[in-house]
Parts: structure tokens; C-alpha cells; sequence
């Protein structure tokens, strides 16, 4: 089964920063299509994940342009811009290429 | 609006049954293939089961192969978890999510104990 690790956030992080989350696969998640098949999702508490990022870089519908999702085959980032209070949250990666298909445990944004 | 609303979750004792339904509207149903993903108590998210949209193919992961049956019917919009020999380990909140992930459910959360 592809590993994917996530590390936890450091620090809260100030309103109006910016952050980078990291996620990794054990495994190459770019297909023969060229595609590379990793969703970013954000579970707000209390509530069921967002999908916000899908394909590594492209926004789901309706998602803040503050959101952006880059990465190689294996490394990836979410990157969010002018942290607002809405984003907090936690942040899980989620790879498609294989079955069974794995999340990563997720890492916690907080505010201070 | 597209909306999923799962229920049929509760307590049950191990080696027990249970039957989830995610009720589904806004969408065309029998366009899209559905998940099953579950959320443990430790909060780690879980893919439990695929279905095609027409239903004829069907995946799961080991930790629920030959337990869980997932189906549908396209004529109700509506989808299936059918969870039998529970364990303690399937104790989480069970989420039906749209082909992409673009939509999720609210949950029906299952505990198995005695």
C-alpha cells in the first residue's frame, strides 16, 4: 500500500501569514497519463472534509485562489496565503493512483 | 444542490451486522461512482469501498474485503454499505462521497463494542 506522511505544523500561525503544508507518498503518484492523481482536503471542525485541491494543483470548485497545491511525484505542498480564521482546520492528503486508496493522518492548522 | 445524507449507523456488538444508505439528490446518481470512507475516533480517514457507477465493479481494501459490500441503487439514488462480522476496529464515522470527492456527506457514525 503507498505510505503517505504528513507532518504536524510547528507553530499557530499569525492571520494574514502564510503557510506551507508538506505531504509525501511512498510511492510516485503520477500516472502513465501524465496526470499526477493527489486531492487536498480541509475537515473544519465539526464538519466532513472539503475537497480543495485535486490532481496536485488544480482548485475544486468554489475553493479560495489563496489555495494552492504544487509538488513532484513524491513531495507536495499546500500552500495558503493570508491565513483568514476560516482555515482552520485540519489538512489531510489523499493519493488515487493505486488502489487501496490512502490518506495521510492529517496535519492541524492553528491560529494564535 | 447536490446533497448526501448517510444513515443507518448505531451500536452493534462485535460479529454483528449492519446496513449504512447515503441518500443522494441534486445529481445525476447513475453518472457517478460513489466511496465509502470512514473516520476513526483517532480521526485518520479511511477508504472502505468503490462502486462503479452502474455498479457491475466494486474495490475494497483488506482490512474489510469479504466483510463489506457496497452497492447501489440507481433508481432510488441511493447507496449501500452492508457491514457484516463487525469488529471494534470498524468503530468510526462513515462518510459516502461523490466520484471525485467533490462532495461529501455529514456521516452516521458506528460503534462496535459489547
Amino acid at each position: 500500500d503507498i505510505v503517505i506522511t504528513q507532518d504536524e505544523l510547528s507553530n499557530p500561525v499569525t492571520s494574514g501569514e502564510s503557510v506551507s503544508i508538506s505531504c509525501r507518498s511512498s510511492k510516485s503518484l503520477l500516472y502513465k497519463d501524465g496526470k499526477t492523481y493527489l486531492n487536498w482536503f480541509l475537515q473544519r471542525p465539526g464538519q466532513s472534509p472539503q475537497l480543495l485541491i485535486y490532481l496536485m494543483s488544480t482548485r475544486a470548485s468554489g475553493v479560495s485562489d489563496r489555495f494552492s497545491g504544487s509538488g513532484s511525484g513524491t513531495d507536495f505542498t499546500l500552500e495558503i496565503s493570508r491565513v483568514k480564521a476560516e482555515d482552520v482546520g485540519v489538512y489531510y492528503c489523499q493519493q488515487l493512483v493505486e488502489y487501496p486508496l490512502t490518506f495521510g493522518a492529517g496535519t492541524k492548522l492553528e491560529l494564535k | 444542490e447536490v446533497k448526501l445524507v448517510e444513515s443507518g449507523g448505531g451500536l452493534v456488538q462485535p460479529g454483528g451486522s449492519l446496513k449504512l444508505s447515503c441518500a443522494t439528490s441534486g445529481f445525476t446518481f447513475s453518472d457517478y461512482y460513489m466511496y465509502w470512507v470512514r473516520q476513526t475516533p483517532e480521526k485518520r480517514l479511511e477508504w472502505v469501498a468503490y462502486i462503479s457507477n452502474g455498479g457491475g465493479s466494486t474495490y475494497y481494501p483488506d482490512t474489510v474485503k469479504g466483510r463489506f459490500t457496497i452497492s447501489r441503487d440507481n433508481a432510488k439514488n441511493t447507496l449501500y454499505l452492508q457491514m457484516s462480522r463487525l469488529k471494534s476496529e470498524d468503530t468510526a464515522m462513515y462518510y459516502c462521497a461523490r466520484g471525485d470527492f467533490d462532495y461529501w456527506g455529514q456521516g452516521t457514525t458506528l460503534t462496535v463494542s459489547s
